[in-house]
């Protein structure tokens, strides 16, 4: 069966510091990978998707990245966090169209900017 | 531009009751509609999903319906149950390996 994993589950972190979040799946190949922001009592906001390696789609400009090395892991970084940056963040995989549009979330990691 | 929309963001139903959430899209283009139930600190889970060639799918207490005409899809649970407390999203699908989600319905259960 398929696992996700994401790292660490919780972090807090100063202003103007770097950022680097990962997530990995097990037990399926070539997924499709995803980040989501979720702010305080705030919906899903899709940040970036990947179909593939080192292929990355952005949905909203900020000063985050993410960067896929590998098939089956997905990383989010930043070289300064801003205040807004704070809130919940969630890595997805789903098999892709043709296979299944599902997409299966990780635990998520608690994100407080200070 | 909210493409899915869920108005109601909290209902409240007693143990045993019938929930119904709604969702509403605005994409004629959508052709695959799903929801998923998400606890507090934790990431979303999957529960239900339908196509567009149909106009309802039945999991379990879990029944989604679809109305492509008025556009608008509802999640059933029926009898409801204390964990079924939880936020409640729909998302919809049209082919670009991403999905559009609505902002969400907190459901809690009246024991």
């Amino acid at each position: 069966s398929q696992t996700i994993h994401q790292w660490p589950a919780t972090l807090v972190q100063p202003v103007g510091s770097p950022l680097s979040l990962e997530c990995t799946v097990e037990g399926t190949s070539n997924p499709n990978l995803y980040w989501y922001r979720q702010a305080a009592g705030r919906g899903l906001q899709l940040l970036f998707y990947s179909v593939g390696i080192g292929q990355i789609s952005s949905e909203v400009p900020q000063n985050l990245s993410a960067s896929r090395p590998q098939d089956r892991q997905f990383i989010l970084s930043s070289k300064k966090l801003l205040l807004s940056d704070s809130g919940f963040y969630l890595c997805a995989w789903s098999a892709g169209a043709g296979v299944g549009v599902e997409q299966y979330f990780g635990p998520g990691t608690r994100l407080t900017v200070t | 531009d909210q493409q899915v929309k869920q108005n109601s963001p909290s209902l409240s139903v007693q143990e045993g009751r019938i929930s119904i959430l709604n969702c509403d899209y605005t994409n004629s283009m959508f052709d695959y509609f799903l929801w998923y139930k998400k606890y507090p600190a934790e990431g979303p889970t999957f529960l239900i999903s339908i196509s567009s060639i149909k106009d309802k799918n039945e999991d379990g207490r879990f029944t989604v319906f679809l109305n492509k005409s008025a556009k608008h899809l509802s999640l059933h649970i029926v009898p409801s149950q204390p964990g079924d407390s939880a936020v409640y999203f729909c998302a919809a699908y049209f082919g670009n390996e991403k999905l559009t989600f609505g902002t969400g319905t907190r459901l809690t259960i009246i024991p």
